[in-house]
């Protein structure tokens, strides 16, 4: 099945720097990568998520990228913003087969 | 309505208690899930119902019993658990679109407590 690691577990930032997160996927069926953003006791969120068919998806302050090949993908926050401060899990999942596996998550402290 | 809601939002409950866990939506998804996520853990899936029928059993312990009953709600029935069984329990919809993948959206989750 799917295995989905992240890196880095906690990644501190000051204000207004970008943060970058990435993941890497080993099923090559895998053709949809979302990132959810989890704030403390609240739901995972979607903030941004990629089909294979594109190499790189923008969204304002947020952007993520995905290589096929190498089999990575990653988050990037540009500009970031004490209420970034988060953790932020990727997933990955195979078209038709609606199981999302998360990779162990991404703690996000954003320093003002 | 754009949103899944969960009800309660906090259990406590001995191990010889049942109780159930309900989730709702009004999106008109076909697709539901229940994951179990522990602290500083992701979300682990546990089941999936697909068009009120359940499709993924994520080798579940019997003690949780999920149940469809239209396509709006979706329940976990608890029985018997054990304290390790403590976390927080997500629900989770999405639609249901041949050959494509689709996102979820995730309620509120109830935290269960086992004592």
């Amino acid at each position: 099945g799917e295995n989905v690691e992240q890196h880095p577990s906690t990644l501190s930032v000051q204000e207004g720097d970008s943060a970058v997160i990435k993941c890497t996927y080993s099923d090559s069926a895998s053709n949809y990568f979302p990132w959810y953003k989890q704030e403390l006791g609240k739901r995972p969120q979607l903030i941004i998520d990629i089909r294979s068919n594109v190499g790189e998806k923008k969204d304002q302050r947020i952007a993520v990228t995905l290589n096929k090949t190498a089999k990575h993908f990653s988050l990037h926050i540009t500009e970031t913003q004490p209420e970034d401060s988060a953790v932020y899990f990727c997933a990955a999942a195979s078209s038709g087969f609606q199981k999302l596996v998360f990779g162990t998550g991404t703690r996000l402290l954003v320093s003002p | 309505d754009t949103e899944v809601t969960q009800t309660p939002k906090h259990l406590v409950m001995g191990m010889t208690n049942k109780k159930s866990l309900k989730c709702e939506q009004h999106m008109g998804h076909r697709a539901m899930y229940w994951y179990k996520q522990k602290a500083k853990k992701p979300p682990e899936l546990m089941f999936v119902y697909s068009y009120e029928k359940l499709s993924i059993n994520e080798s579940v312990p019997s003690r949780f019993s999920p149940e469809c009953p239209n396509s709006s709600l979706l329940n976990l029935h608890l029985h018997a658990l054990q304290p390790e069984d403590s976390a927080l329990y997500l629900c989770a919809s999405s639609q249901e679109l041949t050959g494509g993948y689709n996102e979820q959206f995730f309620g509120p989750g109830t935290r269960l407590t086992v004592l």
